[in-house]
């Protein structure tokens, strides 16, 4: 079967770290994604794990880890326009993403 | 490049009534995916499509659900008959690779 896990919320201050952990099953695993989506938005594509390590865009970075079935999203020195919905995405070979319900960030001034 | 386009934006209706969602993906792309999104359970994948063939519609609610492609240009979504316990947000993506373009999506309320 699939599943898919991530915590529901998430509060951090502006200006700190905030790191999102992602557990999942699927088969025919083929790589992590993450999105980003504001209220009232639609996702928008954030970062793409497809080995093992981590990769880094700007503020964000994003690790796998194929063994652990894991993965996660480091957010730093955050900012007010961070708030938003954040989507561990797993990929199976057929390139079939699913995306669940999210983990809502909220970002404390 | 215009990005995903979907049609209508918003699309209130009365129960039993058919209703039609229509999305344009991003040129060249050649997957189409059609999701729908609710508080209770999230971001869903009701169908996709590669190449304009249907891949997996296994998360299509009921047989009131159907899709169509027509072209690498177009595409639909019907409901027929609507029910309230379709309203959601519908969103429409492409993709050409591991990264998906989502539409702004198409608010459907059902009375």
């Amino acid at each position: 079967g699939q599943s898919l896990e991530q915590p529901s919320e998430v509060t951090a201050v502006e200006g700190a770290i905030v790191q999102i952990n992602c557990t999942y099953q699927t088969s025919g695993f083929y790589g992590l994604s993450w999105y980003q989506q504001h209220d009232g938005g639609a996702p928008t594509f954030l970062s793409y794990n497809g080995l093992d390590g981590l990769e880094e865009t700007g503020r964000f970075s994003s690790f796998l880890s194929r063994s652990d079935s894991y993965g996660y999203l480091l957010l730093q020195e955050l900012q007010m326009k961070d708030s938003a919905s954040y989507f561990c995405a797993p990929m199976n070979r057929d390139d079939k993403i699913i995306f669940g319900k999210g983990t809502r960030l909220h970002i404390l001034p | 490049d215009a990005g995903v386009i979907q049609s209508p934006r918003h699309e209130v209706t009365e129960m039993g009534q058919e209703v039609t969602l229509r999305c344009k993906p991003i040129s060249g792309h050649d997957y189409l995916f059609w999701y729908r999104q609710t508080m209770m359970r999230g971001l869903e994948l009701l169908i996709y499509f590669n190449n304009n063939v249907p891949i997996d519609d296994s998360g299509m609610p009921e047989d009131r659900f159907s899709a169509k492609m027509p072209n690498a240009s177009f595409s639909t979504l019907k409901i027929q008959p609507s029910e309230p316990r379709d309203s959601a947000v519908y969103f429409c993506a492409s993709s050409s690779g591991t990264q998906q373009f989502f539409g702004p999506g198409t608010r459907l309320t059902v009375l």
